[in-house]
């Protein structure tokens, strides 16, 4: 089946900083990818979607100037937390779907700890 | 707005029991639905997709119904075993739409 990583798997951060966070498909190109944040004992909530080569469309609440998503290429989605506070502490979840199935995959998860 | 809504938000059964996990939503419109397993700290895995235009899906002791008529989804544990002990989350996938609307999930204990 098609595999979706993600890296790292855990992070903590001093506030401030900032902390990138990988989303790769592994045997399939990803013509869409979705992050997802997951605070304790919550749902999943859909950041932003992006398609390769385009900008990401975030979702209402979301600042785009805050979460930076970038694209670049079929296999490899970014997602960069800037001037990280402890409030954006969560679990970050990436999906990936390939063209032309709707199935969305996903990656095991980064935890961030910003102290 | 699609909503979705799972009850019980947690349920502890002894080992070897039959349980079913709810899951309801608002908006009929639907494409597909998914129930996803989420072991603590780690990613989702798929367990049954149905398409709107099916009414159930199994696979092995795990059997999953849909009645868009009523915005309800239920996922049927045969048997339950400790390894099922999980959080299982359902996702709607609207018409139209790539992106999946989630519940909070249930979280299950089984007890041995």
């Amino acid at each position: 089946g098609a595999v979706v990583s993600q890296h790292p798997s855990w992070v903590i951060c001093k506030s401030g900083t900032s902390v990138k966070i990988e989303c790769r498909s592994l045997d399939f190109q990803a013509t869409t990818m979705f992050w997802y944040r997951q605070f304790p004992k919550q749902s999943l909530m859909l950041m932003a979607t992006s398609n390769e080569g385009s900008k990401a469309t975030y979702e209402q609440g979301v600042e785009k100037d805050k979460f930076l998503i970038n694209h670049a290429s079929l296999t490899l989605s970014t997602l960069t937390v800037t001037s990280a506070h402890p409030e954006d502490s969560s679990f970050y979840i990436c999906s990936a779907r390939g063209s032309p199935t709707d199935t969305q995959y996903f990656g095991p998860g980064t935890r961030l700890t910003v102290l | 707005k699609q909503e979705v809504t799972q009850i019980p938000a947690a349920l502890s059964v002894p080992e070897g029991e039959n349980l079913v996990l709810n899951c309801s939503f608002t908006d009929s419109a639907i494409y597909n639905l998914q129930w996803f397993r989420q072991d603590p700290g780690k990613g989702l895995t798929s367990l049954l997709l149905i398409q709107s235009s099916q009414r159930e899906q199994t696979s092995g002791r795990l059997n999953a119904s849909l009645d868009k008529s009523s915005g309800r989804s239920t996922l049927y544990i045969a048997a339950s075993q400790p390894g099922d002990s999980a959080t299982y989350l359902c996702a709607l996938k609207g018409a139209g739409s790539y992106q999946l609307t989630f519940g909070k999930g249930t979280k299950l204990s089984v007890i041995p």
